[in-house]
């Protein structure tokens, strides 16, 4: 029962490096989710996709891009990554958008910037 | 300023008895609230939800009281097991569902002891 399922696990970037998170999910899902978790703090929404082929953004979306390749899969990218991105990464979905749809979640990616 | 509020970072219970989880909101347009558990290294999963037309939602051990005028709602479980030992947090949303935005508290560690 796969679920949602990212990749990496972990990663350590250096400054100015670049990388994609992978998240794909096997449950016919419309909509798709990208948060991130720091130390003390509640989950904060990143970008999301309502439905595919369409993209927007959340709460904390400077320094990160999203593309929503097909139905299944949603990957984050940071284009120079930065340390205050260190966190640690969810990616979600739910089977139709809206904040009353409870949603599934990854293992997530953590995430460490040097 | 946040806006969902879980003001006891932890709490601890004996196995067999209630555990009680608060959550306080500031933003009296939340229409629908919902709680996660999450254990260590996994993603957070769904556990219940209440919209604000209800004051009160039942899933076996666990219910959910929402007070609207005290801006409140807390989480019971009963009765507790050391397998509900996790992070619990409490997130909302506003308009109806058509705004995807979760707010989420910091999370409230709860630890049954056996």
């Amino acid at each position: 029962n796969a679920g949602v399922t990212q990749t990496p696990k972990f990663q350590v970037l250096k400054t100015g490096q670049s990388m994609t998170l992978q998240c794909a999910q096997d449950m016919n899902h419309n909509s798709m989710y990208w948060y991130r978790q720091d130390p003390g703090m509640g989950l904060r929404l990143i970008y999301y996709s309502a439905s595919e082929g369409t993209t927007d953004k959340g709460e904390v979306p400077n320094g990160y891009n999203v593309s929503r390749l097909n139905k299944r899969e949603f990957s984050l990218r940071l284009e120079s990554a930065a340390p205050s991105q260190t966190s640690v990464y969810f990616c979600a979905s739910s089977p139709v958008p809206g904040g009353n749809q409870p949603q599934h979640f990854g293992d997530g990616t953590r995430l460490s910037i040097l | 300023d946040q806006q969902v509020k879980q003001n006891s970072p932890s709490l601890s219970v004996q196995e067999g008895r209630i555990s009680i989880l608060n959550c306080d909101y500031t933003n009296s347009m939340f229409d629908y609230f919902l709680w996660y558990k999450k254990y260590p290294a996994e993603g957070p999963t769904f556990l219940i939800s209440i919209s604000s037309i209800k004051d009160k939602n039942e899933d076996g051990r666990f219910t959910v009281f929402l007070n609207k005028s005290a801006k409140h709602l807390s989480l019971h479980i009963v009765p507790s097991q050391p397998g509900d030992s996790a992070v619990y947090f409490c997130a909302a949303s506003a308009g109806g569902g058509s705004n995807y935005k979760l707010t989420f508290g910091k999370g409230t560690l709860l630890t049954v002891n056996p």
